[in-house]
């Protein structure tokens, strides 16, 4: 079993929607939660960095991490056309800076 | 600065065939990783440089070796290339501080025939 597990979907909606993309994961102790951003042949870049339980807003995204049920979630609100990529979700412990990532969700949406 | 850079963008191998997968960073970053990424299977860790002068294995290392040149510099080398390795493969370099996360390159795609 992967220490991550994600949807890859693919997931397509209107421009304007919400979009709701989900990981869980099985390692209690990740503490650090993160998500990337990967357009089409390109590397992932880093686009929200969150610590232990809660809510991080940033513009139209936000991210929230449930420790208790082992659950990350990325919202995205107003979803435009240039959202259209895949995401992937990642973790790590707090004393090991190797990351374990999600199989990765391909989002589109459609103008 | 150039940030992560991974040479070549493309590569095709005959089976047998080995070459190396140059990654080189100017962010001043300590730790360095090689991953792969195959469809539906996310990146996965293949090597990864913790400092200059160490390396050690990831998740997937067989089939791969590593050298951390120097600072800026680990490069990717497959001995004798199978079809199995046909993939992207990425570096990254790991920045610490408040965000203490890693910045990938463009990647390397790569078809073993």
């Amino acid at each position: 079993q992967k220490e991550v597990e994600q949807d890859p979907g693919p997931l397509s909606v209107p421009e304007g929607a919400i979009v709701s993309l989900n990981c869980t994961y099985s390692n209690s102790a990740f503490q650090y939660f993160m998500w990337y951003r990967q357009y089409s042949r390109k590397g992932p870049e880093l686009l929200m960095y969150t610590y232990s339980s809660g809510n991080k807003e940033d513009g139209r995204f936000t991210a929230q991490v449930d420790k208790s049920s082992k659950y990350i979630s990325l919202f995205i609100r107003d979803s435009q056309p240039s959202d259209s990529a895949t995401y992937l979700c990642a973790t790590r412990r707090s004393n090991d800076y190797k990351l374990s990532f999600g199989a990765g969700t391909t989002v589109t949406v459609r103008a | 600065n150039a940030g992560v850079t991974q040479t070549p963008k493309f590569q095709v191998l005959k089976t047998g065939q080995s070459m190396t997968l140059q990654c080189a960073q100017d962010m001043n970053h300590n730790s360095m990783y090689w991953y792969r990424q195959d469809p539906g299977m996310g990146l996965r860790l293949i090597y990864y440089s913790a400092s200059e002068g160490t390396t050690d294995k990831g998740e997937v290392p067989n089939g791969y070796n590593v050298s951390r040149l120097n600072k800026r510099e680990f490069s990717l080398r497959l001995e004798s290339a199978a079809p199995s390795q046909t993939s992207v493969y990425f570096c990254a370099g790991r920045t610490s501080g408040r965000v203490d996360t890693q910045y990938f390159g463009p990647g390397t795609r790569l078809t073993v025939l």
